[in-house]
């Protein structure tokens, strides 16, 4: 069966520091996979999405990072954080030109202090 | 872009009573997600439900997918019912969802 691992679970940095979340997704191959960030506690908003090894697609223009250097291994990345950067960050996956429905992994919490 | 709204935004009831949660959507989809966020960010998914109607023990739901809205059923309701419920929708053909705001769901002992 697949899941999806996230790390770290949280995470307290201080304004200016860099960033590097993980995502690994185990027992499928050439998924589709996302970054969503969610803001008080509701609606959550697609930072990224990828296709492929080395494909990005950027939805919002920010102060982020993505990239994807193995096939099932995502990360987002900074590297200043700002303030406004903290949030709850989510991974997800879909099956590559199938179904489209996407599964989540347990999230990282960050504060930016 | 598509737009997904779920109401209500607040639903507080008793262990043991039923309810429904609505999301309308204002363009065909292909693909429709029902998502319980528990306590813990957890996103879990509850359905994945284009058109028609699933159940899976207490839940069920049902998309209408030409009147553009899906319904979630929650029957003889728990405290583990307690969370968040996202419905989300995908913007054509790339799979990307858009997510409703949520139905923060609050069951009382």
């Amino acid at each position: 069966s697949q899941t999806i691992h996230q790390w770290p679970a949280t995470l307290v940095q201080p304004v200016g520091s860099p960033l590097s979340l993980e995502c690994t997704v185990e027992g499928t191959s050439n998924p589709n996979l996302y970054w969503y960030r969610q803001a008080a506690g509701r609606g959550l908003q697609l930072l990224f999405y990828s296709v492929g090894i080395g494909q990005i697609s950027s939805e919002v223009p920010q102060n982020l990072s993505a990239s994807r250097p193995q096939d099932r291994q995502f990360i987002l990345s900074s590297k200043k954080l700002l303030l406004s950067d903290s949030g709850f960050y989510l991974c997800a996956w879909s099956v590559d030109a199938g179904a489209g429905e996407q599964y989540f992994g347990p999230g990282t919490r960050l504060t930016v202090t | 872009g598509i737009q997904v709204e779920q109401s209500p935004p607040d639903l507080i009831l008793q262990e043991g009573a039923n309810s429904t949660l609505r999301c309308n959507f204002s363009d065909s989809v292909n693909n429709l997600q029902w998502f319980h966020q528990n306590p813990w960010g957890q996103l879990i998914n509850l359905f994945y439900i284009p058109s028609g109607t699933k159940q899976n023990g207490r839940l069920s739901a049902t998309t209408v997918a030409t009147e553009r809205y899906s319904l979630l059923y929650i029957s003889s309701s728990q405290t583990t019912d307690s969370g968040v419920y996202f419905c989300a929708a995908p913007v054509s053909l790339n799979e990307k969802l858009t997510f409703g705001t949520g139905t923060r769901l609050t069951i009382i002992p």
